[in-house]
């Protein structure tokens, strides 16, 4: 597709469950950016792919999150166990280096009963 | 370490008027400098950048910023307020060099535009 999409668009789970992000950067894109969006919050770092290298994991929150990126392309959020905490938009984003513009993915809400 | 701060939550300006909303950075090594923003039930979208050069950059819709080393500061601006600028505005900042530029935003300012 033309831009960044994220599925599913809106995801309700109730406490305590798994749930998987997916993420389709544009592209040709090698970086690949997670961010969590919560209100009055801004825009918190999750993790981020850069090409080859090993991503920078630095921003996820607990043992309970993790994300891959399959063959340089698609990226999959998991969090584990879910908590009403997590509650939240999760953003991806993708551009085609390091410092190029971010084209951002309209995001999944995250709901957690 | 880098991180941004953009202090409030929330500036309301009246259509026409001068709007300025504050940035600023920290960073140990020289710095990429962004500002983005997300218009109501949209997806963010990068409004201008400054990399090297010119310190005052200019973006889309009338926007411009300028870098300012010793203040550390990238306070966006823009002369005439439209209604149509009313949105959630994002400072960020990234390190100039090496493989680890990741992107660290600040939390953000609502811009409210009143007619």
């Amino acid at each position: 597709g033309a831009g960044v999409s994220q599925s599913p668009s809106n995801k309700v789970t109730e406490k305590g469950k798994d749930v998987e992000l997916r993420c389709d950067p544009i592209s040709g894109h090698t970086a690949l950016y997670w961010y969590r969006q919560s209100l009055g919050q801004g825009l918190e770092f999750l993790i981020y792919f850069q090409g080859n290298s090993a991503p920078d994991k630095s921003g996820l929150p607990s043992d309970r999150f993790s994300a891959e990126r399959t063959g340089g392309s698609v990226s999959t959020l998991t969090i584990q166990r879910t908590q009403q905490e997590d509650s939240a938009v999760y953003l991806c984003a993708s551009s085609g280096g390091a410092n190029e513009k971010l084209f951002f993915g309209s995001g999944t809400q995250l709901s957690v009963l | 370490a880098q991180s941004v701060t953009q202090l409030g939550s929330h500036v309301s300006v009246s259509e026409g008027a001068l709007v300025l909303l504050r940035c600023n950075y920290s960073s140990s090594v020289p710095p990429y400098l962004f500002w983005y923003v997300q218009y109501p039930n949209q997806g963010l979208q990068l409004l201008l950048k400054y990399t090297t050069g010119a310190t005052l950059v200019k973006g889309i819709n009338g926007f411009e910023a300028e870098f300012k080393k010793s203040e550390t500061s990238f306070h966006l601006t823009k002369p005439s307020a439209h209604m149509s600028d009313a949105a959630e505005y994002f400072c960020a900042v990234s390190r100039r060099a090496g493989a680890n530029s990741k992107l660290t935003f600040g939390k953000g300012i609502t811009l409210s535009v009143r007619p």
